[in-house]
């Protein structure tokens, strides 16, 4: 069974500080990696990645996946009090058997607080 | 529309009554994504649509949930002789891949179901 799991489970951070969001995983047939942050609504999309090495970066926020070890890192400098969300990872696998794509399994979540 | 929008938003049930809830996919988006989310979890897969065609249905828990899109845009979940363990919020995302890769998948804001 396809599993991911986040950590810290829980981060409390003040303005300014630099935090580190780890996503560890466990799939079959892996395709690619996704960043999602949740605030009291629907999980919006920050970064995909499909290949090791190699980083994507948005602003203060950046990722990099390591296929041999099997993690990913989301990076966020000089974090904001807007910042402040759940971020979930999430795996794209290849179902066992199927031929469909998509289907995304998603680890527990970091929730990140970030007081002024 | 501009998004993924789902209805209702809220639902309170009694036990053993049927639920449907609705899912409109953002505009020309072939794959639909059916997910339930506890409190504190990530989102959890159900089924997916490929245009009007249910390619993985793999995440329904039991045969009191069932998914259709007959004609390839909306989409309704439905959820026979509710449970109290049914509670939970059912999000429903969408994105333009179809049997590629999925990229970026667009959450709707969720129905919030509770069972009495």
């Amino acid at each position: 069974e396809d599993k991911v799991v986040q950590s810290p489970l829980s981060l409390v951070v003040h303005e300014g500080d630099t935090v580190t969001l780890n996503c560890s995983y466990e799939v079959t047939n892996f395709r690619s990696l996704l960043w999602y942050k949740q605030e009291k609504k629907a999980p919006t999309f920050l970064f995909m990645l499909t290949s090791s090495g190699i980083e994507k970066k948005s602003g203060r926020l950046s990722s990099i996946l390591d296929k041999k070890e099997l993690f990913s890192i989301l990076n966020i400098t000089a974090t904001q009090t807007g910042d402040s969300a759940v971020y979930l990872c999430a795996v794209e696998a290849l179902p066992a058997g199927g031929t469909s794509y998509g289907k995304l399994t998603f680890g527990q979540g970091t929730i990140l607080t970030v007081h002024p | 529309g501009a998004g993924v929008s789902q209805s209702p938003r809220y639902k309170v049930t009694k036990r053993g009554q049927d639920v449907a809830l609705r899912c409109d996919p953002i505009s020309g988006h072939v794959s639909l994504y059916w997910y339930r989310q506890a409190l504190g979890q990530g989102p959890e897969f159900l089924t997916y649509f490929n245009y009007e065609a249910q390619q993985d249905k793999s995440g329904l828990p039991n045969d009191r949930f069932s998914a259709e899109r007959p004609e390839g845009s909306i989409s309704t979940l439905t959820i026979q002789r509710t449970e109290q363990r049914d509670s939970a919020m059912y999000r429903c995302a969408s994105s333009s891949s179809g049997r590629r890769l999925s990229g970026e998948q667009f959450f709707g804001p969720g129905t919030r179901l509770t069972v009495l």
